[in-house]
């Protein structure tokens, strides 16, 4: 069966450290990889795409990595501050282009 | 540019009534998706509508509907409600499905 995973367990780091996230996926062959930032309460939003021809991606202090051969994305947060503290979510697309597929997201808290 | 507004935010029923949200996307998109987020179940697709079409459905029964007009809003429809519908229900728009999505901060459907 098909399924996105990332940690569930709450990534505890202090602040000005780099913050690393996974997210594996089994029995997809997605054309591109995209992250997303929630806080609570509140939607998603997105912060990145990756494409598969692509190796690694950057915004700011954010860094994506996505390889193909292990159906893997690594998502860091670099000189993380506590207004990163949310949950990180990675989506995929399962069939093509017009649905997303998400995992069930990895929480971020930076210790001041 | 307005975000994607969800309305109402916080919706409590009883089971066996119906429900209905609505979602107006960003103006000029025309792909609208709708989720529901629990915490055991994360984020899954429920549908998607593009230019007033269904063009994808996740795997839910029958009683979520949704519908899409002319101006790109959007309704869903939750009808015989049960405990389980207890959710955030979450619209996302996009220029075309599977892009980086545009989430509102979704509806707090309480059953009791």
């Amino acid at each position: 069966s098909q399924k996105i995973e990332q940690n569930s367990e709450a990534l505890n780091i202090q602040e000005g450290k780099t913050a690393t996230l996974t997210c594996n996926y089994t029995n997809y062959s997605p054309a591109y990889l995209q992250w997303y930032r929630q806080d609570p309460g509140r939607g998603p939003v997105f912060l990145l795409l990756i494409r598969e021809n692509e190796k690694e991606k950057r915004k700011e202090r954010l860094k994506v990595t996505f390889d193909t051969t292990l159906k893997q994305s690594l998502f860091h947060i670099t000189a993380s501050q506590p207004a990163d503290s949310a949950t990180y979510l990675c989506a995929l697309p399962p069939y093509g282009n017009n649905r997303l597929a998400f995992g069930k997201g990895n929480q971020v808290v930076v210790i001041p | 540019k307005a975000g994607v507004t969800q309305t109402p935010r916080y919706l409590i029923k009883t089971r066996g009534q119906q429900v209905t949200l609505s979602c107006s996307p960003i103006s000029g998109h025309r792909s609208v998706s709708w989720y529901q987020q629990t915490p055991g179940q994360g984020l899954q697709f429920l549908f998607e509508y593009f230019s007033e079409t269904q063009r994808n459905k996740g795997n839910f029964p029958g009683r979520f509907s949704g519908r899409q007009f002319s101006n790109s809003r959007s309704e869903m429809n939750v009808s015989t409600l049960e405990l389980g519908d207890s959710a955030l229900y979450l619209c996302a728009s996009s220029l075309e499905g599977g892009q980086p999505q545009h989430f509102g901060d979704g509806t707090r459907l309480s059953i009791l």
